[in-house]
């Protein structure tokens, strides 16, 4: 059975950081282009960053780039997100996903990263 | 980036009736994809490659469409098929979402 379980979640200040996490299972990670996908309280879902399986190329959302940074372990089967200078605008709950050519298999059960004073 | 737009933004529909959700591309798209998000619950793939059907999902479903126009249809409502749906495309990065069309039952 294909798991993605996301982690490192929480309510955060504005301008301070996060790192989370996605171990997967049930499926060969290190075959994979991995994502993250956030959905913002009530709202629709926006791609923000893409790593390649082996790492090799990384894409983000213009929202995003510059300030988060995807990564990957794939002896540790293990997806990263680091999140620097938050805003009130990021808050929303984070999915990571595997991709499959030009879709999302597979999904994780997303955590919840809320920034607020 | 190419926006998609959906429609209807919410439909309600009442048990074994058809449904049909479309999704217009502001540029050419070689395939749409659909996932179908319930309540609380994380998205699924739902239909990939524009028609086919992602496993488990029941064939009173089919999509269709090429260019900048696609639709998502179920023959029958059925009560389970209450969700929000989002159709998404990666012709080019990138990838993005519909806002989702909400399908409730009536």
């Amino acid at each position: 059975e294909v798991q993605l379980v996301e982690s490192g979640g929480g309510l955060v200040q504005p301008g301070s950081s996060l790192k989370l996490s996605c171990v997967a299972s049930g499926f060969t990670f290190s075959n994979y282009g991995m994502n993250w996908i956030r959905q913002a309280p009530k709202k629709g879902l926006e791609w923000i960053a893409l790593i390649y399986y082996d790492s090799s190329n990384k894409y983000y959302a213009d929202s995003v780039k510059g300030r988060f940074t995807i990564s990957r372990d794939n002896s540790k089967n293990t997806l990263y997100l680091e999140m620097n200078s938050l805003r009130s605008e990021d808050t929303a709950m984070y999915y990571c996903a595997g991709s499959y050519r030009d879709w999302f298999a597979y999904w994780g059960q997303g955590t919840l990263v809320t920034v607020s004073s | 980036e190419i926006v998609l737009t959906q429609s209807p933004t919410t439909i309600a529909a009442s048990p074994g009736e058809k449904v049909t959700i479309t999704c217009r591309a502001s540029s050419s798209v070689s395939y749409m994809y659909w996932y179908q998000q319930k309540s609380g619950a994380s998205p699924k793939l739902w239909i990939y490659d524009t028609s086919k059907l992602a496993s488990g999902v029941p064939n009173r479903f089919s999509g269709s469409g090429s260019g900048t126009s696609y639709s998502l249809t179920i023959n029958t409502m059925e009560t389970e098929d209450a969700a929000t749906y989002y159709c998404q495309q990666w012709s080019s990065t990138p990838p993005t979402f519909g806002a989702g069309t909400k399908l409730e039952l009536k």
